[in-house]
Order: structure tokens, then sequence, then C-alpha cells
């Protein structure tokens, strides 16, 4: 089945405390981009990278690190969590140019993290 | 700067029809976006639109003109179903990004 997985789906975790979400796709998409989603925000974007060793700073980057060292594959890193970073986030990836559904994002179900 | 705007929430019936407005400002635009987002899970895509005018896919149909800075997603023959928020997004291709961003959303709520 064609997906975009996460992991974990609910973290708690404490200030300081180095920690990864994971974000995995199987449909040899190229783009792939986080967001956090917060209550009358909506939903920011992170990071994205277009393809393998490329990636680029979203609208909210600061507190957060990522890599794509392969194409399926684009860990959120969080270095030294705080808890104005506890939210829900979203992986997403889109085909690339030329796909019919190139202009759709599909998402993945959510990572709901806590930071106390 | 960028920046969308959309109400927050509107209401309807059951077989009616809703129309959720969209406007936005950005300096690299190449397209606008509907998602909806059921409470509790991820956003699925509706509808892309990057040339003015009208694109139908079923009950939903969702509008643009660039020269407004201005969309609307129009929702037919409301279901119950069709509960949800509702989120227009732009890409923004300014200085080579390739950037997404939201608005904060729509609930929608439709009613019996």
């Amino acid at each position: 089945e064609a997906q975009v997985t996460q992991n974990p789906r609910y973290l708690i975790t404490v200030t300081g405390k180095k920690l990864t979400v994971t974000c995995s796709q199987n449909m040899n998409h190229e783009y792939m981009s986080w967001y956090r989603q917060d209550p009358g925000l909506g939903l920011r974007q992170i990071y994205y990278s277009m393809n393998v060793e490329v990636t680029d700073k979203g609208d909210v980057p600061e507190g957060y690190k990522v890599s794509r060292k392969e194409k399926r594959n684009f860990p959120l890193i969080l270095e030294s969590p705080s808890p104005n970073q506890t939210s829900l986030y979203f992986c997403a990836s889109s085909p690339p140019r030329g796909a019919s559904s190139y202009n759709e994002q599909f998402f993945g179900p959510g990572t709901r993290l806590t930071v106390l | 700067g960028q920046n969308i705007d959309q109400p927050t929430e509107m209401t309807a019936t059951e077989g009616a029809i809703v129309q959720i407005n969209c406007t936005y400002q950005t300096s690299g635009f190449n397209g606008l976006f509907w998602y909806q987002q059921h409470a509790g899970e991820a956003p699925t895509f509706l509808s892309y639109n990057v040339l003015d005018g009208l694109e139908e896919k079923g009950r939903f149909s969702s509008f643009l003109s660039r020269s407004k800075g201005y969309s609307y997603l129009l929702l037919k023959e409301l279901q119950m179903k069709d509960s949800a928020s509702y989120l227009c997004a732009v890409r923004d291709e300014a200085s080579g990004t390739y950037k997404y961003i939201f608005g904060t959303g729509t609930r929608l709520k439709v009613l019996a």
C-alpha cells in the first residue's frame, strides 16, 4: 500500500532530551516536507527536501534539523527539545514533476509530541 | 510578505451549498491548493489551481483569481461527512524556494 509512515505516533519527553521522528514513504517521491500544526496557527512548514541531499528551510526551522540521505526517508531531529515544540507534526511527500499527482502532497498520520 | 486569510468557522445545512473563501499574498505564487482535514486526521488533497478559473471535481469546485489573490472552495449537496476543516495553501517559488504556506483553516460544521 502506498503510504507515508511516521514514528512514533505519540511521544512525551522532557526538555533537552534529543529525539528523532522518522518519516518514510514508499512511493518514490522526490519532494518531502515536515510541518507542525498548532491551534490558531495552522500548518507551518519546518523543512523541505527537493531530493536526496537537498534540504531547505521552511518558515519555522529554528530548533529542528533534517537529513535526506536516501529518497524514502526524511527524519526530523530535535537536538534539544523545548516546551514550545509541543505540537502535532506531519510529514508529507509529493511525486516528481511530470507525474500525474505532482501537485498533491500525501501526508503521514501525524506525530503528537509533548515536551515537558 | 506571505499571508493567507480564510474564515475560522462556517456552518451550513445538509444538502446545501457552501463557499469557503481564501485570500492570499505571496511573492512567488505557483499554485493554490485546498485540503480537507477531519478532526484527529491528516490533511487530504482536494484541489489545485494555477490558472484563473474554475476547476470542478464532483461535488467540490475550486476557483482562482490570480489578479485578486483570491480563491474559493465550493461544496455542493453537503453531507454530514463534509464536517471538517478546509485548508487553503499556496506554493511559493520565490528566489528558488519551493515552500508551501497554509492558512489557519476553516472549520465547517454541517447540520442535519
